[in-house]
């Protein structure tokens, strides 16, 4: 398949400090990328998006950075809380106007007091 | 306004049976995309369905088959189920093409025994 993830890569982190999860995509005429946040049993919630043309988007407590050169993306997360604590994927939306996500290894952040 | 909403929430089949899950959108949303997760992984795009069409499909046999209803709802079928197909099955929709973000449901937990 696409998506890699045999290996969850974890990330701990102290309650208010600031976390950052790192992210390789796959193809660099990709146009489209969205940080997602999955909770145990849950279905991925949507966080943050950024489209190519950019190359640093914030929402609230949150800020997406994107390296097109590198073909990195980075998701921020300032004040970390413990409700915070979740594995996060970043997806690509596939190349070619199609509309398939491709995901990629998912990060899991830990948060403690 | 609801969310995406999906059922069972839960499942437990043998192999060689088949399955149906449901999935209904994201008020608004006319796309709705399938994906399967097995554990630890991401997200693993199946199809995607547009105006009652198939409109992309990702690499998975033609065991699984889908169908999109006029009101946008969607089924995914899989059929002669294997051990492997074990796994969480997301539905995700979207407000038409070019897609934006995709906003998942909280997926069928389907367990093959």
């Amino acid at each position: 398949g696409e998506s890699v993830g045999l290996h969850l890569p974890t990330l701990s982190v102290q309650e208010g400090d600031n976390s950052i999860i790192n992210c390789a995509y796959s193809n660099s005429a990709s146009d489209y990328f969205i940080w997602y946040k999955q909770e145990s049993g849950k279905g991925p919630q949507f966080i943050i998006d950024i489209r190519s043309n950019m190359d640093k988007r914030q929402g609230q407590r949150v800020t997406v950075l994107l390296n097109k050169t590198v073909k990195h993306l980075s998701l921020q997360i300032a004040a970390t809380q413990p409700g915070d604590s979740a594995v996060y994927f970043c997806a690509e939306l596939g190349v070619g106007n199609t509309d398939k996500l491709i995901f990629g290894t998912g990060t899991r952040l830990q948060v403690f007091p | 306004d609801a969310g995406v909403t999906q059922s069972p929430t839960h499942l437990i089949k043998t192999r060689g049976q088949q399955v149906t899950l449901r999935c209904s959108p994201k008020s608004g949303h006319d796309t709705v995309s399938w994906y399967q997760q097995a554990l630890g992984q991401g997200p693993q795009f199946i199809f995607q369905y547009y105006e009652e069409e198939e409109r992309q499909r990702g690499n998975f046999p033609d065991r699984f088959s889908g169908h999109q209803f006029p009101n946008y709802s969607s089924e995914l079928n899989v059929n002669a189920l294997l051990l492997g197909d074990s796994a969480l099955y997301l539905c995700a929709s979207s407000p038409g093409h070019p897609v934006g973000s995709q906003y998942f449901g909280p997926g069928t937990r389907l367990l093959v025994l």
